[in-house]
């Protein structure tokens, strides 16, 4: 039973353009929610985290929206840059619990110049 | 600052065979986990270390992979025998005990096929 979902495997935006990276969790303990990017044969990089508390927080280019009674999030990127092309992990965790995260299926995004 | 190291980057063994994964968390670094991905599919948690004892192992697949984190510092996860499907890449990440607002980090992943 996969408790973090990324139903798109793969987005293509141009460069310059907002992405928009979505995520949906089944389980409502989870408390803490974080974005991970991944070059190919490289391990995987944080990028952006929210706490339950809250239904957005933003860094720069990257802006992750929490919309707890749909119980979804997503990574909105503006704007685009070819050096986003990579694989985008959202991961649920209760760092309360034990902070294992817990992984959604990943989506490429391929940003075209 | 080094970061989380992994090691080999790369192996290929043969069906039965035994094989070990390496991991060096960052210095200071109490949390230590183990993920793997198979085919492309989500990451999954195999275990969490806090130093030498182990917090949950509920990810772990079955009795044929043993991890030990001997002293607290560096990792090793054993598969023996492999099966063909244990293949796919083995992570290792860590983190700062105590913060919640810590963030693991993860090592390049060591790439298991089992032929």
């Amino acid at each position: 039973d996969q408790q973090v979902k990324q139903n798109s495997p793969s987005l293509s935006v141009q460069e310059g353009r907002i992405s928009i990276l979505n995520c949906d969790y089944t389980n409502s303990m989870f408390d803490y929610f974080l974005w991970y990017k991944k070059y190919p044969a490289e391990g995987p990089t944080f990028l952006i985290s929210i706490s339950s508390i809250k239904d957005k927080n933003e860094d720069g280019r990257f802006t992750v929206f929490l919309n707890k009674s749909a119980k979804h999030l997503s990574l909105h990127i503006v704007p685009s840059q070819p050096g986003d092309s990579a694989v985008y992990f959202c991961a649920a965790s209760r760092p309360s619990f034990t902070g294992k995260l817990i992984f959604g299926q990943g989506t490429t995004l391929q940003v075209k110049p | 600052e080094a970061g989380v190291t992994q090691f080999p980057s790369h192996s290929v063994i043969e069906k039965g065979q035994t094989v070990t994964l390496r991991c060096d968390p960052i210095s200071g670094h109490d949390n230590l986990y183990w993920y793997r991905r198979v085919m492309g599919k989500e990451i999954k948690f195999l275990l969490h270390f806090v130093k030498e004892s182990k917090q949950d192992e509920s990810g772990m697949p079955n009795n044929r992979f043993l991890a030990e984190r001997t002293g607290g510092t560096y990792s090793t996860l054993k598969v023996q025998p492999a099966e063909l499907e244990d293949s796919g890449v083995y992570f290792c990440a860590s983190s700062r005990w105590g913060q919640l607002d810590t963030e693991a980090f993860f090592g390049q992943g060591t790439r298991l096929t089992v032929v």
